[in-house]
């Protein structure tokens, strides 16, 4: 079992829909980032979490630390949200955020006007 | 600040060659981390380097590949004698304590 798993793995919607993509993890941890991959490779962070909710934007990202479960949303969501979003977690025992990180798989959004 | 640079961003070579990756990281940050990324999946943690000390390496890390940041600044990710399996996309961050960027990454095709 990976440490960090993300459902759904494949998210189709419809231009303006709301969206959740699911993330958990199995250890402690000092940080989870939500991050977006468009293709070609390129790497964006759009939330560092270690506690209760962030907003930016039409995204917003929580975390429960008891259940070891994080969602990103997606408000009204855009053709160009499809992206390619990944939760990964940082298990640096130093307590960096930024520290060496653990991914899940992925989950492959696509927005289809 | 223009952020975490890798160079160079597509590699195609042959099998049994070697090539060499070169990631720039933000000046200010002491860790700098290499990933690979296979299709479809996740990036897999490869080693990290914390200034020039390189504290970390993964069991993915085989024999052929080699890393090194002698300055503590920008560093360089060596493969021998590449194999197909190979083929991934090679992405580079760095961090401090209070925040991190990813590279746009290395995307290295093996035939």
């Amino acid at each position: 079992k990976n440490e960090v798993e993300q459902s759904p793995q494949n998210l189709t919607a419809q231009e303006g829909e709301f969206i959740t993509i699911n993330c958990s993890y199995s250890v402690g941890i000092s940080a989870l980032h939500w991050l977006q991959q468009h293709p070609g490779g390129g790497i964006v962070s759009l939330f560092m979490l270690s506690s209760g909710k962030k907003k930016h934007g039409r995204l917003i990202a929580t975390i429960n630390i008891q259940e070891k479960h994080s969602s990103l949303h997606i408000t009204a969501s855009h053709p160009r949200d499809s992206a390619v979003y990944i939760c990964a977690v940082a298990l640096d025992a130093g307590g960096t955020s930024y520290g060496k990180l653990t991914f899940g798989q992925g989950t492959i959004l696509t927005v289809h006007p | 600040d223009t952020g975490v640079s890798q160079d160079p961003r597509h590699k195609i070579t042959k099998r049994g060659q070697n090539v060499t990756f070169r990631c720039d990281p933000i000046s200010e940050h002491n860790r700098l981390y290499w990933y690979r990324q296979t299709l479809g999946q996740g990036p897999e943690f490869l080693t990290y380097f914390q200034n020039e000390a390189q504290l970390e390496k993964s069991r993915l890390l085989s024999d052929r590949f080699s890393a090194e940041r002698p300055k503590g600044s920008f560093s360089t990710l060596e493969i021998q004698r590449t194999e197909q399996g190979d083929s991934a996309m090679y992405l580079c961050a760095s961090s401090y304590l209070g925040g991190g960027s990813f590279g746009p990454g290395t995307r290295l095709t093996v035939l």
